[in-house]
């Protein structure tokens, strides 16, 4: 259990479909993150969330739309997406603000999505 | 804005032998540094970080990475690599008011019996 959880480890999903990905993290973090790992590609940063607020938002497609209703629960939520989507999505979050020995980020085991 | 390079995409060892995982960072203050390991599949999990004092620093699995300011590097060890160490490795700096994460491309080891 590394405090960061993701739900569901795998989703398969049709280009017609909507699905959401859920993040919950137990560490009592600010900070939330999603990033996209494509193979052979490298870890691309999508959104960040400070406090609730989204702080950053990579160019990323509307059809992922992301959502952090309180500080420990983050949610994407995906619409007609696209073959090329298919990647592993990873949800880390950290405690921003101080800097302390303890910062840095605790990642989920992700959530291995396939479009078809 | 801070950067890592990870000069090596894809490194061979044979178990038992060492192991060293180059990583360059770009920052004009001192950086915070980290090195973390992904297996196939699976999320990414901390190794070690440095952020002051000792420029050595040991992290689980009997890993250790030496900081060295004048090289701008965080060279990533290990003196004998099991084949369970086969995996990607993922060099990365935190710098300014932003706590954001850098990461460099990864490096994939490869673990020969």
């Amino acid at each position: 259990e590394t405090g960061v959880t993701q739900t569901p480890r795998h989703l398969v999903m049709g280009m017609t479909n909507k699905k959401s990905l859920k993040c919950e993290q137990h560490l009592g973090h600010n900070a939330m993150y999603w990033y996209k790992q494509s193979a052979k590609k490298p870890l691309e940063l999508m959104f960040v969330y400070n406090f609730k607020e989204q702080t950053e938002n990579n160019s990323v497609p509307s059809r992922f739309s992301p959502e952090c209703p309180n500080s420990s629960h983050l949610f994407l939520h995906l619409h007609t997406l696209q073959p090329e989507d298919s990647a592993l999505y990873l949800c880390a979050s950290s405690q921003v603000g101080i800097r302390t020995d303890n910062y840095g980020y605790t990642f989920g085991s992700g959530t291995r999505l396939t479009v078809v | 804005a801070q950067s890592v390079t990870q000069p090596d995409i894809h490194i061979t060892v044979s178990e038992g032998a060492s192991l060293e995982l180059r990583c360059n960072y770009s920052y004009g203050a001192t950086p915070y540094l980290f090195w973390y390991v992904q297996s196939p599949g699976q999320g990414l999990q901390l190794l070690l970080k440095y952020f002051s004092g000792d420029t050595l620093v040991q992290g689980i699995k009997g890993f250790e990475a030496e900081f060295k300011r004048s090289q701008s590097s965080f060279n990533l060890r290990k003196p004998s690599v099991h084949w369970s160490d086969a995996a990607e490795y993922f060099c990365a700096v935190v710098g300014g008011s932003n706590y954001k994460l850098t990461f460099g491309k990864g490096t994939l080891l490869t673990v020969n019996p």
